[in-house]
C-alpha cells in the first residue's frame, strides 16, 4: 500500500524559514518523481514544485522560486520542501504526492501558518 | 504558463441528476488533464486521468471528454457520497488547476 506521511509543518514567522518533510513507503521511491501541492484555507489546489526521480530536474511556480527548493534522499525514500523568507500567502496545508505527470497517490497534508 | 478556466464555481443537484463540469485550458493540453475529488478535510482523490481514462476504483457514474483546449467530466446518477468538491488539473506543461466546483445538494 502506497503512504505519504508529511511532517514538519507548523506556526512560523513571516520571513523565517521552515522544512517539510514526506515519508514514502510501498513503492519504489527512486522511480518516480514527486511534488508538493498546496491549498490555502477555504481556496483551491495549487502545483508547488516537482522533482524528478533521480532529484537531477526541478520545476517551481514563479510565486516560490527563489525561495523554495524541493529535494530528496532516495536512500531514506523521504522527499522534502525547504521554504525561506516565508511569507503570508504561503500559509496553506501541504500535500506530498507521487508525480507521475498527473498525481496519483497524496499524502493527508501537514498545515503551514505564517504569522507573527 | 497554461491557465485552466473551470466552471461552475458551484453546483446544486438532487440525487440521480446528471451534472457536468467544463475546464478550457489557455492552449492545446494534448488531452492531458486529470480529474479530483476533495471532501472536507481531505486529501483530494484521483478519478480520472489522461481525459477519460478512469483510475482503479472510481465508479462508472463519473465520465471525462474532450480535446484540444476544451474538457468536460460528469457525473450521471449523482449519488450523496459525491457531495465534494471537483478540480481538473492539466499536466502537459508543469501543472495547473482549475479553481474548482464545489457540489451540493438542491
Amino acid at each position: 500500500e502506497v503512504q505519504l506521511v508529511e511532517s514538519g509543518g507548523g506556526l512560523v514567522q513571516p520571513g523565517r524559514s521552515m522544512k517539510l518533510s514526506c515519508a514514502a513507503s510501498g513503492f519504489t521511491f527512486s522511480n518516480y518523481g514527486m511534488a508538493w501541492v498546496r491549498q490555502a484555507p477555504t481556496k483551491g489546489l495549487e502545483w508547488v514544485a516537482t522533482i524528478s526521480y533521480d532529484g537531477s530536474s526541478t520545476y517551481y511556480r514563479d510565486s516560490v522560486k527563489g525561495r523554495f527548493t524541493i529535494s530528496r534522499d532516495n536512500a531514506k525514500s523521504t522527499l522534502y520542501l525547504q521554504m525561506n523568507s516565508l511569507r503570508s500567502e504561503d500559509t496553506a496545508t501541504y500535500y506530498c504526492t507521487r508525480e507521475k505527470g498527473y498525481f496519483d497517490y497524496w499524502g493527508q497534508g501537514v498545515m503551514v501558518t505564517v504569522s507573527s | 504558463d497554461i491557465q485552466m478556466t473551470q466552471s461552475p464555481p458551484s453546483l446544486s443537484a438532487s440525487l440521480g441528476d446528471k451534472v457536468t463540469i467544463t475546464c478550457q485550458a489557455s492552449q492545446n493540453i494534448n488531452k492531458y488533464i486529470a480529474w479530483y475529488q476533495q471532501k472536507p478535510g481531505k486529501a483530494p482523490r484521483q478519478l480520472i486521468r489522461y481525459t477519460s481514462t478512469l483510475v482503479s476504483g472510481t465508479p462508472s457514474r463519473f465520465s471525462g471528454s474532450g480535446s484540444g483546449r476544451d474538457y468536460s467530466f460528469s457525473i450521471s446518477n449523482v449519488e450523496s457520497e459525491d457531495i465534494a468538491s471537483y478540480y481538473c488539473l492539466q499536466y502537459d506543461n508543469l501543472h495547473t488547476f482549475g479553481a474548482g466546483t464545489k457540489l451540493e445538494l438542491k
